[in-house]
């Protein structure tokens, strides 16, 4: 069966560090993945997809950047954290017409 | 473009009794999916159910139903006997049909309280 792996749970950085989340997926192959973020008490905004290895999709212009090194890895980036970018982070896959299904997420805070 | 409402920010219902999440959609596509997904205080994405545009059923998964009305661009949630466990963030999606990315678009969600 299909696994998707967050990592962290919760993360706590200053303002101007730089950020790293990382997603991974297990039994499956060449999966879509997908970063959301989730402000508090808010719905899910779509920030990359990829379809690929070496292809990510912005869907809104930020501080964040994405990568997908290898097929089921996908991890999301920053050089320098900004206070807007506290949230909750959420990566998911799908492929065809399945739902996308989410990891457990990752709880941002910018200090 | 697509765009989902719910118009619900919170919603109570008494334990066992059936309650109604509104969800109302805009797009230009013809052929889409519209999604339910329940979100617990944990934080994960449980995902519920789905609806076909060109189903000519409404999707059924145990206690959920979803009440597709096309022509009124409506894909409501209905949760039939519900439970204390039920107590959760709700939100309504959809994505077109065809195409690679199969992304989402999320409504901003509803917040149900099951009261015991």
């Amino acid at each position: 069966s299909q696994t998707i792996h967050q990592w962290p749970a919760t993360l706590v950085q200053p303002v101007g560090s730089p950020l790293s989340l990382e997603c991974t997926v297990e039994g499956t192959s060449n999966p879509n993945l997908y970063w959301y973020r989730q402000a508090a008490g808010r719905g899910l905004q779509l920030l990359f997809y990829s379809v690929g290895i070496g292809q990510i999709s912005s869907e809104v212009p930020q501080n964040l950047s994405a990568s997908r090194p290898q097929d089921r890895q996908f991890i999301l980036s920053s050089k320098k954290l900004l206070l807007s970018d506290s949230g909750f982070y959420l990566c998911a896959w799908s492929t065809t017409r399945a739902p996308l299904h989410f990891g457990n997420g990752t709880r941002l805070t910018v200090t | 473009a697509q765009k989902i409402t719910q118009t619900q920010p919170g919603m109570f219902v008494q334990e066992k009794e059936a309650v109604t999440l509104d969800c109302t959609y805009d797009t230009s596509d013809q052929s889409y999916g519209l999604f339910w997904y329940k979100q617990p205080s944990s934080g994960e994405m449980i995902f519920l159910i789905y609806q076909g545009s060109y189903d000519e059923q409404n999707a059924t998964e145990g206690r959920y139903s979803l009440n597709f009305q096309k022509a009124r661009k409506s894909a409501n949630l209905v949760i039939s006997a519900s439970q204390l466990g039920d107590s959760a963030m709700y939100f309504c999606a959809m994505r077109r049909s065809g195409g690679s990315n199969y992304k989402l678009t999320f409504g901003k969600g509803t917040l149900l309280t099951v009261n015991p």
